[in-house]
């Protein structure tokens, strides 16, 4: 079955640091590029960061760039973001998503994780 | 960045209605938009994708219209299990966008 499965979320300070995880299996993980999205808790989606899938090429939001870094470990079928300097926006359920070969470049995300929520308050 | 704007925010409507959601973007597209369902508690699933492409499981009576700057996602015939909010999303750069999303509700 092909899953994704997020860890790493929890309750943390303003201007603090976290890393999420997300584990990959039932897919040549090392043959799709991967993203993270976000969604605040009952607002819309936001498209967070992107890596390709050999780890070359990395993208961000603007409301990230310079606070989040987007890694893989292809050898051990994960994802990760580093998320430093926190603030209380960035509070949200984060998604992992894999991008699939749908003739686009970029293109859709197909497989969702469940997503782990991140709270950034004092 | 493109700007998705999506519409309504929300709408009622009957089992058997039909009903269409609109997305516009900021900038042409060409085809790259895909549709989303969201229900409450879950992660989003794909509809369709390239504007009019229905992904594979999604129901027939979802279907998507639309190039450039102006998109549809019609329901031909609502049914219960159709209850969730539906996002549009731009592909055609990295930095990608969503609509703002339109909560379906079944009178």
């Amino acid at each position: 079955e092909v899953q994704l499965v997020e860890s790493g979320g929890g309750l943390v300070k303003p201007g603090g640091s976290l890393r999420l995880s997300c584990a990959a299996s039932g897919f040549i993980f090392s043959s799709y590029n991967m993203n993270w999205v976000r969604q605040a808790p009952g607002k819309g989606l936001e498209w967070v960061s992107y890596i390709s899938s050999s780890g070359s090429y990395e993208y961000y939001a603007d409301s990230v760039k310079g606070r989040f870094t987007i890694s893989r470990d292809n050898a051990k079928n994960s994802l990760y973001l580093q998320m430093n300097s926190l603030r209380a926006e960035d509070s949200a359920v984060y998604y992992c998503a894999r991008e699939g070969d749908y003739g686009g470049n970029p293109d859709v995300f197909d497989i969702w994780g469940q997503g782990t929520l991140v709270i950034v308050s004092s | 960045d493109i700007q998705m704007t999506q519409s309504p925010p929300t709408l009622s409507a009957s089992v058997g209605d039909r009903v269409t959601i609109t997305c516009r973007a900021s900038q042409s597209i060409s085809s790259w938009l895909a549709w989303y369902q969201q229900k409450p508690g879950k992660a989003p699933e794909l509809l369709i994708y390239k504007a009019s492409a229905l992904d594979t499981g999604a129901p027939s009576r979802f279907s998507g219209s639309g190039s450039g700057t102006e998109f549809t996602l019609t329901i031909s015939s609502l049914q219960p299990d159709d209850s969730a909010t539906y996002y549009c999303l731009q592909y055609k750069s990295f930095s990608r966008t969503f609509g703002q999303g339109t909560k379906v509700e079944i009178k």
